[in-house]
């Protein structure tokens, strides 16, 4: 399979639920990012993340844990969510310093009760 | 901190007519500025990009051109066709970097 996959592609959950959301790219790249879209704000920054070391936060609330264990993986932990964080959850990755373009995967559609 | 602004938030446009969506950047830093489309449901993907030394890029029906003086890239799509129809995003960065700052985006309707 070739490009950025993310899984779940739909997502309910509760307030005080835990869950996780997966992305996993198979194009080499060594920089993955999250990126939340929303009407309010489209496409607005969350976590960059260069060779697994996390380079940027877009002062994202502590609710939304990121992790990187590898170039190939980026997770978002999720816990405590509000109901104004029900969104599309992007992640995309690029070349550490290529053509700056970013490969973005289907996204994870969350809903919060 | 930095922004992009885009114009306009809705664009409705007759089949064969040019679309033209203005943006303009804050960041003065910022030397690399992609458009990404996004259709109905789909992920956005990069359609044309340009850089800070260049003042003009054209591929087919879509061309970018840049005043890095003023502050101010802009899409331009002749000749429109109905599947041209979603949601387009400008942005900017700095090229070899990775905070990429997205505009607001604008939904071009193509009516047949």
């Amino acid at each position: 399979e070739t490009g950025v996959t993310q899984t779940p592609r739909h997502l309910v959950m509760g307030m005080t639920n835990k869950k996780s959301l997966k992305c996993e790219q198979h194009l080499g790249h060594n920089a993955m990012y999250w990126y939340k879209q929303s009407a309010k704000k489209p496409l607005e920054l969350m976590f960059v993340y260069n060779f697994k070391e996390q380079t940027e936060n877009n002062s994202v609330p502590s609710r939304f844990s990121p992790e990187c264990p590898n170039s190939s993986h980026l997770f978002l932990h999720l816990h405590t969510l509000q109901p104004e964080d029900s969104a599309l959850y992007l992640c995309a990755s690029s070349q550490e310093k290529g053509t700056g373009e970013l490969f973005f995967g289907e996204g994870s559609r969350l809903t919060v009760l | 901190g930095e922004n992009v602004e885009q114009h306009p938030s809705t664009l409705s446009v007759q089949e064969g007519d040019s679309a033209v969506i203005k943006c303009t950047y804050s960041d003065s830093a910022s030397n690399y500025f992609p458009w990404y489309k996004q259709e109905l449901g789909k992920r956005p993907q990069l359609i044309i990009d340009i850089r800070s030394n260049v003042g003009e890029k054209k591929d087919q029906r879509i061309a970018v051109t840049l005043n890095k003086t003023a502050k101010h890239f802009s899409l331009h799509i002749t000749e429109t066709q109905p599947e041209d129809s979603a949601v387009y995003f400008c942005a900017a960065s700095t090229y070899g970097g990775f905070k990429t700052i997205f505009g607001a985006g604008t939904r071009l309707f193509v009516k047949a």
